[in-house]
């Protein structure tokens, strides 16, 4: 059974702290590394697909880095602001089918 | 560009009736993926089409669950005899066609249809 773990379940954070999660996966059979972005009321909406060991992306204040030999992905957030609370979510490809398997998401909520 | 279309937004069936969901794709997509959001549960694959063909399916309950995605028209997930198990909520996501061997791209997400089995 292939297990997509991602911790902590939830974080209440201030307005201006920075925040990371984390995202563990499979290391074998992998094929790519998706992290979306979910509010409420709203559909899953991408911030990064990454395939390579070593892989880090950007966008904005939010930024991603990936290990596919121990199998774990990091999400962080600078400076967070009360726009980034909703649920991040990572998943996990392990065919070249485009089969994804996610994880149960991190909630974060930024109060301001 | 108009994004993933989810149609119902909302349905409401009795137990034992056919419940149809239907997904169009963002323009220029040919790969279909529907998931499943049980209550307090994440998103779970069901099935993985292209056009006319169904190319993975592991996630699909063994009875009751069909889809597809016909060279016309919008995909369709149907559920036959519905019971009370089945409330979820269904998201639909599509890609492109891939331009390499894999298919790695990001999903574009539908707003998904909540179904509700009385």
């Amino acid at each position: 059974i292939l297990n997509v773990e991602q911790s902590p379940q939830s974080l209440h954070v201030q307005e201006g702290d920075s925040t990371n999660f984390t995202c563990s996966f499979p290391s074998s059979n992998f094929y790519a590394l998706h992290w979306y972005r979910w509010e409420t009321a709203k559909s899953p909406e991408a911030l990064f697909v990454m395939t390579l060991n070593g892989d880090e992306k950007k966008k904005g204040r939010i930024s991603a880095t990936l290990n596919t030999k121990e199998g774990y992905s990091y999400l962080y957030i600078k400076g967070s602001q009360p726009e980034d609370s909703a649920t991040y979510l990572c998943a996990y490809g392990s065919s070249n089918t485009g089969k994804l398997i996610f994880g149960q998401g991190t909630t974060l909520q930024v109060k301001p | 560009n108009a994004g993933v279309m989810q149609n119902p937004r909302h349905l409401v069936r009795r137990r034992g009736q056919e419940a149809r969901l239907r997904c169009s794709p963002m323009k220029g997509h040919s790969h279909v993926y529907w998931y499943r959001q049980l209550p307090e549960e994440g998103l779970k694959f069901m099935v993985y089409l292209q056009k006319e063909n169904i190319i993975d399916e592991s996630g699909m309950p063994k009875e009751r669950f069909s889809a597809e995605f016909p060279k016309e028209g919008p995909s369709i997930l149907r559920i036959q005899q519905v019971v009370r198990g089945d409330s979820a909520a269904y998201f639909c996501a599509s890609s492109p066609l891939r331009t390499s061997g894999k298919v790695v791209g990001e999903q574009f997400f539908g707003p998904g249809t909540r179904l509700t089995v009385l």
